[in-house]
């Protein structure tokens, strides 16, 4: 059983480009969960979805980053016009349930 | 609101030594979770354990070993006889059961292991 797949593992972006992450949960889950983790910080809480829907997006900037996990395929984190803080790594977990995470490998975004 | 607590920022210690990373947490549910996560140098994190809060009994795997007090809000995690490979980040996380709340971070703790 493949475990939570995220790519890239690494994606270089220029500022103003779009930056997409995309994260496999494992297989029979069905909630998905994005994490930023900043240089040096511990891992902030994002977005959560279950399929189709956004379930709290709290955590979320209210500008150019938005989330989806469509009914096939994985799930998506998108970037809108990078910026130099958007530097970080992001984190996904899949979950059968709530209260218990799995995380991928995470993907470091460099913005340059 | 939750929050996790991990006080110490670095801890060094020479091999074999054992070392104790502090949790502390706050919460208002009455039924929640807590985890201990491993990042090494690669970045990845690593499971270490999930406790929920009806169990109080202390956990022990190998060389680690976990103490849960639901008096103090603490789950302090130990490692006997420390390894150079057990260098790394390690996180302390809280998630509670009501609603759909998400997992939240404490800032971690460094731990570095010298030969």
């Amino acid at each position: 059983n493949a475990g939570v797949m995220q790519n890239p593992r690494h994606l270089v972006r220029r500022r103003g480009q779009e930056a997409r992450l995309r994260c496999s949960p494992m297989k029979g889950h069905s909630h998905v969960y994005w994490y930023r983790q900043l240089p040096e910080e511990g891992l902030k809480f994002m977005v959560y979805l279950q399929k189709e829907n956004i379930i709290d997006e709290s955590g979320m900037p209210k500008e150019r980053f938005s989330a989806e996990f469509p009914k096939e395929g994985p799930s998506i984190l998108r970037i809108q016009q990078v910026v130099r803080g958007d530097s970080a790594a992001y984190f996904c977990a899949s979950s059968p349930r709530r209260g218990e995470a799995f995380f991928g490998q995470g993907t470091r975004l460099t913005v340059v | 609101a939750q929050k996790v607590t991990q006080a110490q920022t670095e801890i060094s210690v020479v091999e074999k030594e054992d070392v104790t990373l502090d949790c502390v947490y706050e919460t208002r549910d009455t039924t929640y979770y807590l985890f201990w996560y491993k990042q090494p140098p690669s970045g990845e994190l690593v499971f270490l354990i999930r406790r929920n809060s009806f169990d109080e009994q202390n956990e022990i795997s190998g060389r680690y070993s976990w103490n849960f007090q639901k008096s103090t809000s603490s789950f302090n995690f130990t490692i006997t006889a420390s390894q150079v490979v057990d260098s790394a980040v390690y996180f302390c996380a809280l998630s509670g059961n009501s609603g759909n709340t998400p997992l939240v971070f404490g800032k971690g703790t460094r731990l570095s292991v010298i030969a």
